[in-house]
């Protein structure tokens, strides 16, 4: 149980062009979904948090317009990268949580190559 | 501010040895840690976790350890196989709410044959 998708795993796209990332709960409803971005050999860092419904929370320093934050259903949030850039290639992670549990499972991540 | 960090970035064991995994954390009111696993290519996976009311949480091969007075945290790997190889992070809940955690930076675990 508990598992977490996203799609496409890997994208390649050119400057200047948009990228939507979708992450989906597959067998459980997300009341919350994560955002993260990972740089080769670093850590992850939060760029946002969504509840079903509701705006995201970005953390600082993320620009909301770029990076578009949907969370429609229980089971789907979407991140668009827009106008994307060589310098937002990277790894892109999804998580998500149920009710107020603290724990929460990840996607497998995306892998996004901006040329 | 506040940050987690870990003390080795590499560590290589032998295969059947132990393992132990270090993470320092500064904020002495975060009450929630969080071990993953995370593999090549691929999104963390949850290992084991621990409340700040407790010291110390066992898991199938995997101890954590939790020492509030240094604000330390552990990750021992029982019997470390070929599988164990990965980058594992800690993770610091700092909002007490289980919404805002804070990744150290990870450690790479090689084990060798």
């Amino acid at each position: 149980g508990a598992v977490v998708s996203q799609h496409p795993s890997w994208v390649i796209c050119k400057s200047g062009t948009s990228v939507k990332i979708e992450c989906r709960s597959l067998d459980f409803q997300a009341t919350t979904m994560f955002w993260y971005r990972q740089f080769p050999k670093q850590s992850l860092m939060l760029m946002a948090t969504s509840n079903e419904g509701s705006k995201a929370t970005y953390e600082q320093g993320v620009e909301k317009d770029k990076f578009l934050i949907n969370h429609a259903s229980l089971t789907l949030s979407t991140l668009t990268v827009t106008s994307a850039h060589p310098e937002d290639s990277s790894f892109y992670i999804c998580s998500a949580r149920t009710g107020w549990a603290y724990e929460q499972y990840f996607g497998p991540g995306t892998r996004l190559t901006v040329t | 501010g506040e940050s987690v960090g870990l003390h080795l970035p590499t560590l290589s064991v032998q295969e059947g040895d132990n393992s132990i995994i270090n993470c320092a954390y500064s904020n002495s009111a975060s009450d929630y840690f969080i071990w993953y696993k995370q593999e090549s290519g691929k999104g963390p996976q949850f290992i084991i976790d621990i409340r700040s009311n407790m010291d110390k949480r066992q898991g199938q091969r995997v101890t954590v350890l939790l020492n509030k007075t240094v604000k330390h945290l552990s990750l021992q790997i029982a019997a470390t196989q070929p599988g164990d190889s990965a980058v594992y992070f800690c993770a610091e809940n700092i909002d007490n709410y289980g919404q805002n955690f804070v990744f150290g930076p990870g450690t790479r675990l090689s084990v060798l044959p």
